[in-house]
């Protein structure tokens, strides 16, 4: 079955160590997308993707990096950087384009960081 | 950052009563209005994708109408029932930047 496998789903981390979240979809899609949920927050988008080899910035990027080596993967690092990590992290990914459709976001199960 | 507001923020109705959440958004720079359902436990679920000004989707008991113009779109649910008790998520999208509001929580009570 296609879709988004994210991993690990649940991950503690000790301050000051950099950890990376590994997001992986069979589902051919050109964008993929990292957010983050806090208790009583919206998603918050940290970095897109629209193709290989390009990502953008967006509005929570600060203290993360991402990469996309490979149309099907796109890991997110929370570095030490990154002031408040604890938090719930979902990835999605959608076929991208201009075509109605193209656009709905499939979601990943999330990943819940624990930094102690 | 995007401005993507969503009202109310939590809503509790009873079982067989129709309800109607807000999301409002920037007019300008208009690509797509998103509406997703969030149960608990689960990942997040399309409902809808809409692009045009004026449209009207509909899915089930589930509706949803659009106006770039002014900025706003309508989540219509007609005879709630307990099963659709879930934050229901809209996002604004302008080029490949998806941006979500923070979410109606709708409770139903049997």
């Amino acid at each position: 079955d296609g879709g988004i496998t994210q991993s690990p789903k649940y991950l503690f981390r000790k301050e000051g160590q950099n950890v990376t979240l590994s997001c992986e979809q069979n589902l051919n899609h050109d964008a993929m997308y990292w957010y983050r949920q806090d208790p009583g927050q919206g998603l918050r988008l940290i970095y897109y993707s629209q193709i290989v080899n390009d990502f953008q910035k967006g509005d929570i990027a600060e203290g993360y990096s991402v990469s996309r080596e490979k149309k099907e993967s796109f890991p997110l690092t929370v570095t030490s950087a990154q002031k408040n990590p604890t938090a719930f992290y979902l990835c999605a990914s959608s076929i991208g384009g201009s075509l109605e459709g193209a656009n709905v976001l499939t979601f990943g199960a999330g990943s819940r960081l624990t930094v102690l | 950052i995007l401005n993507v507001e969503q009202s109310p923020q939590s809503l509790h109705v009873q079982e067989g009563d129709s309800t109607n959440f807000t999301c409002s958004f920037p007019s300008s720079n208009f690509y797509a209005l998103h509406w997703y359902r969030w149960e608990t436990a689960k990942s997040p679920e399309a409902l809808f994708v809409m692009t045009l000004n004026g449209d009207e989707k509909k899915k089930g008991r589930i509706s949803a109408t659009l106006n770039t113009k002014e900025g706003y779109s309508y989540l219509y649910i007609k005879g709630s029932q307990p099963e659709d008790s879930a934050t229901y998520l809209c996002a604004f999208q302008r080029y490949q930047k998806v941006t979500f509001g923070i979410g109606t929580k709708l409770q139903v009570i049997p």
